[in-house]
């Protein structure tokens, strides 16, 4: 089955520092989804994306709509120990069955 | 508002037994979804539903059987457990879609199965 391509799979920062990471798709998607899944638990929204070009903030968090619709970047400005988790994207196109196509995931660890 | 609920939290089979898996949400979403998700892979879709009554296949159905008697839950039926159903499963609901609605994911289920 069709899975977006995520990178970088991990990171390993300090806390303080800027991260971005992407998601690339050969297909082109109306909408991408950026969640953040921490241990033990669900995926949580994050950021939604409905338009080619789109950028949009959630405090420290900002992610962009590729222009082509193939892909779609997140950005994490001054990390902190809380961002831990594992990130997805995903994209979907709506429609009947508003399915999603989910990326790898990208691990992020912040060191204090 | 619970939101997504999903009962059990963990399970432990063996090869050849049967279980149900429950999702139950309270924000009136019309659209329900079951994946499964494998170390160093994202969720893949297992079934869905549109609305109560109606399931469809998702992208990974074989081993796997649903129902949406009712609005607010989801069920998911494994008849005949297999190791490589050994995951964790989790649950999602959207409003009716328009331009990919936003997903709510409950907290997942961790199965394994001996």
């Amino acid at each position: 089955g069709q899975q977006l391509n995520q990178s970088p799979q991990s990171m390993f920062i300090q806390e303080g520092e800027d991260v971005s990471m992407n998601c690339t798709s050969s297909s082109i998607f109306n909408t991408w989804l950026w969640y953040k899944q921490e241990p033990g638990e669900g995926p949580v929204l994050l950021i939604a994306l409905y338009k080619a070009g789109e950028l949009t903030s959630n405090g420290r968090l900002t992610a962009q709509f590729g222009i082509t619709r193939k892909d779609s970047f997140l950005n994490i400005s001054a990390s902190i120990p809380s961002d831990v988790g594992i990130y997805f994207c995903a994209g979907a196109n709506g429609g009947a069955t508003n399915k999603l196509i989910f990326g790898t995931g990208t691990l992020l660890a912040v060191q204090p | 508002n619970a939101g997504v609920t999903q009962t059990p939290k963990f399970r432990v089979l063996k090869t050849g037994q049967s279980m149900t898996l429950l999702c139950a949400q309270d924000m009136n979403h019309e659209y329900m979804y079951w994946y499964r998700q494998d170390p160093g892979m994202g969720l893949r879709l297992i079934h869905y539903s549109v609305g109560e009554g109606t399931t469809a296949k998702g992208e990974v159905p074989d081993g796997y059987n649903v129902s949406r008697l009712k609005k607010q839950n989801f069920l998911l039926g494994l008849e005949s457990a297999a190791p490589s159903q050994t995951s964790v499963y989790f649950c999602a609901s959207s409003f009716i879609a328009g331009r990919g609605e936003t997903q709510y994911f409950g907290p997942g289920t961790r199965l394994l199965v001996l």
